[in-house]
């Protein structure tokens, strides 16, 4: 099983929708979760950013956390054809006293017109 | 939000020689950087962390010999891949902790291609 798993998709929504994507781990050693955006051939750009179970809301985007189903998730409201990437969820612990990120495989998203 | 950049931001080069791929922070230090390669359609898997000052970490699997990591200050972390072959191509990308976060921003990423 592996330690972070992400449906990759692909998605497609109209713009304006409201988009749900998710991920679920094993780890129950992971503390801090996160979500980025990438677009084609680019590097990862942080989205969002939590340790805690419940909700984090930043504009369009909410993040949810919860710890006892090892279940992420991002919504993304009034979705905009800019909004169209790969999502990765990206789950943090330490080992051996240094950090280690580990990614899911990326949901890839597009918003049409 | 935090900067890093990578140079170059895409390299081909021939079977068996040697590529150098740069990593900086631009505008906060960082005493460790990390390494990741993403193959076409997969996720980024962490290929070593940089510490400065220090030998870099490998994670399971990644030839140390093969790729060279020098964190050669507190705002430069370099990884060579040597004598490149086609199966090395890949998009390798850096990131870098903030200090005082565990949040991790990363750089633009280097396309390497072997013929």
């Amino acid at each position: 099983q592996k330690e972070v798993e992400q449906d990759p998709g692909p998605l497609s929504v109209p713009e304006g929708a409201i988009v749900s994507l998710n991920c679920t781990y094993s780890n129950s050693a992971f503390q801090y979760f996160m979500w980025y955006r990438q677009y084609s051939r680019k590097g990862p750009e942080l989205l969002m950013y939590t340790y805690s179970s419940g909700n984090k809301e930043d504009g369009r985007f909410t993040a949810q956390v919860d710890k006892s189903s090892k279940y992420i998730s991002l919504f993304i409201r009034d979705s905009q054809p800019s909004d169209s990437a790969t999502y990765l969820c990206a789950m943090l612990r330490w080992v051996g006293g240094s950090e280690k990120l580990v990614f899911g495989k990326g949901t890839k998203l597009t918003v049409n017109p | 939000g935090a900067v890093v950049s990578q140079h170059p931001s895409w390299v081909i080069c021939k079977s068996g020689t040697s590529v150098k791929i740069e990593c900086r922070s631009l505008d906060f230090q960082a005493t460790t950087m990390f390494w990741y390669r993403q193959f076409p359609k997969q996720s980024l898997m962490l290929m070593a962390t940089s510490n400065e000052g220090s030998k870099a970490t490998y994670e399971q699997g990644v030839e140390k010999d093969k790729f060279l990591i020098n964190h050669a200050s507190l705002t430069l972390s370099t990884l060579t891949v040597t004598s490149a072959h086609p199966e090395d191509s890949s998009f390798y990308i850096c990131s870098a902790p903030v200090g005082g976060t565990d949040t991790q921003y990363f750089g633009p990423g280097t396309r390497l291609t072997v013929l």
